[in-house]
């Protein structure tokens, strides 16, 4: 079964300070990660995917195949960071999205 | 941007009732999932659905949810007898299909059962 673990609930940090939201992931096979955000009152939303090893908003994450880590870093977090951050793992194709517990990031001025 | 949308927002329903979750996905998507997040837990997958049938489902999809896509539009969660434990968050999702493609999400229907 695959099983995704995001060790914290709640990470707090100074505006401009770096951060980093861990994800570890557990899949015997060649998973698609994924890291979704929920705004205040928003719907989930995709951030990035390991796949497309793009930059969005400042934020990257490296799949680490030997730790099976996808952390999700950022050098300087912004005000607008603040939200709930899930990591997600997909087997591959259309099959369903399985969500870590989810990180609450709180971004103080 | 196109979206998927879910009504009603919220829902208070008694234990025993049955409930119907609407979803509208995105119009050239095929794929449609529905998951569900209870308060403080994670979000979880329930149920996939593709070229009007069950694709996937977990083992929390027991024979007390179906779903259908009635009008080639909507696609919907039905609940035949709530328990107080089905009190979530529900989401709907779809996809195109296409390799490397995302999941959009409606923005939840809180349902209550009380």
């Amino acid at each position: 079964a695959q099983r995704v673990t995001q060790p914290e609930k709640l990470l707090s940090v100074f505006k401009g300070a770096p951060v980093e939201l861990k994800c570890n992931y557990s899949y015997s096979g060649s998973p698609e990660l994924f890291w979704y955000v929920q705004y205040s009152r928003q719907r989930l939303q995709l951030l990035l995917r390991h796949i497309s090893r793009e930059s969005i908003k400042g934020f990257t994450a490296d799949l680490n195949k030997g730790e099976t880590s996808f952390h999700l870093k950022k050098p300087f977090a912004q005000e607008e960071d603040s939200a709930m951050y899930y990591c997600a793992l997909k087997r591959g194709g259309n099959t369903p999205l399985v969500f870590g517990k989810g990180t609450r990031l709180s971004v103080i001025a | 941007e196109p979206e998927v949308t879910q009504t009603p927002s919220h829902q208070v329903t008694q234990m025993g009732q049955e409930v119907i979750l609407r979803c509208v996905p995105i119009s050239n998507h095929l794929y449609f999932y529905w998951y569900r997040q209870i308060l403080g837990q994670k979000v979880e997958f329930l149920v996939s659905f593709y070229n009007n049938e069950i694709s996937e489902k977990s083992e929390i999809f027991d024979d007390q949810f179906s779903v259908e896509r009635p009008d080639g539009s909507n696609f919907t969660l039905k609940i035949r007898s709530t328990k107080l434990e089905d009190s979530a968050m529900y989401f709907c999702a779809s996809r195109t299909g296409q390799v490397n493609t995302e999941a959009f999400f409606g923005q939840g229907t809180r349902l209550t059962v009380v």
